[in-house]
């Protein structure tokens, strides 16, 4: 069964850091590229970063640009955003969701996660 | 930036309704929208693709049309289970994605 697990949220003061993490089976995951896409509290959905399957190559929302990094170990079958000088904006759940294609980033993502929870505040 | 903006933002209907959602990207897109399902406290569920490509296990009574800058989803029999709210997202600007503001379908 194909699945993403997401893991590392929690309470972070402003300007703190946090690292989420999304493991990944059931499928080849170096030949997908993923994304992170999250969900402020009862507010619509919000693409933040996405990774080539190779990670060679990633891409960011200006919103989050210079603050958040997008990494991948495709040894470990993980994806990772790394989280720097977050804002109260940030508070959401994250979701890692994998691209429907290979060979991408394509765009449409078939397979989410549940999410994890970020919350700053102070 | 392509902005999409849905309509209505939200709707009630009754079970066996037909129910049509709009999305429209504030230039043109070629077909490259995605629509997802999302129920409250889960993630979001792919539904369709490319526009009108229905995703593997999706019921046949969601559809999806469109050109341009205009696309619409279309439940043509809404059944308990439909009762979520819906996302439009354009890919044409890959990897640079965004999403409508959302529709959220309600029983009325």
């Amino acid at each position: 069964e194909v699945q993403l697990l997401e893991s590392g949220g929690g309470l972070v003061q402003p300007g703190g850091s946090l690292r989420l993490s999304c493991a990944a089976s059931g499928f080849t995951f170096s030949s997908y590229a993923m994304s992170w896409v999250r969900q402020a509290p009862g507010k619509g959905l919000e693409w933040v970063s996405a990774i080539s399957g190779s990670g060679g190559s990633t891409y960011y929302a200006d919103s989050v640009k210079g603050r958040f990094t997008i990494s991948r170990d495709n040894s470990k079958n993980t994806l990772y955003l790394q989280m720097n000088s977050l804002r109260a904006e940030d508070t959401a759940v994250y979701y890692c969701a994998k691209d429907r294609a290979t060979a991408g980033p394509n765009g449409y993502m078939d397979v989410w996660g549940k999410g994890t929870t970020v919350t700053v505040s102070s | 930036d392509i902005q999409m903006t849905q309509s209505p933002s939200s709707l009630s209907a009754s079970v066996g309704d037909r129910v049509t959602i709009t999305c429209r990207a504030s230039q043109g897109i070629s077909n490259s929208l995605a629509w997802y399902q999302q129920k409250p406290g889960k993630a979001p569920k792919l539904l369709l693709y490319a526009a009108s490509r229905l995703e593997s296990g999706v019921p046949s009574r969601f559809s999806g049309s469109g050109s341009g800058t205009d696309y619409t989803l279309t439940i043509s029999s809404l059944q308990p289970e439909d009762f979520a709210t819906y996302y439009c997202q354009q890919y044409y600007s890959t990897p640079l994605l965004t999403f409508g503001g959302g529709t959220k379908v309600e029983i009325k």
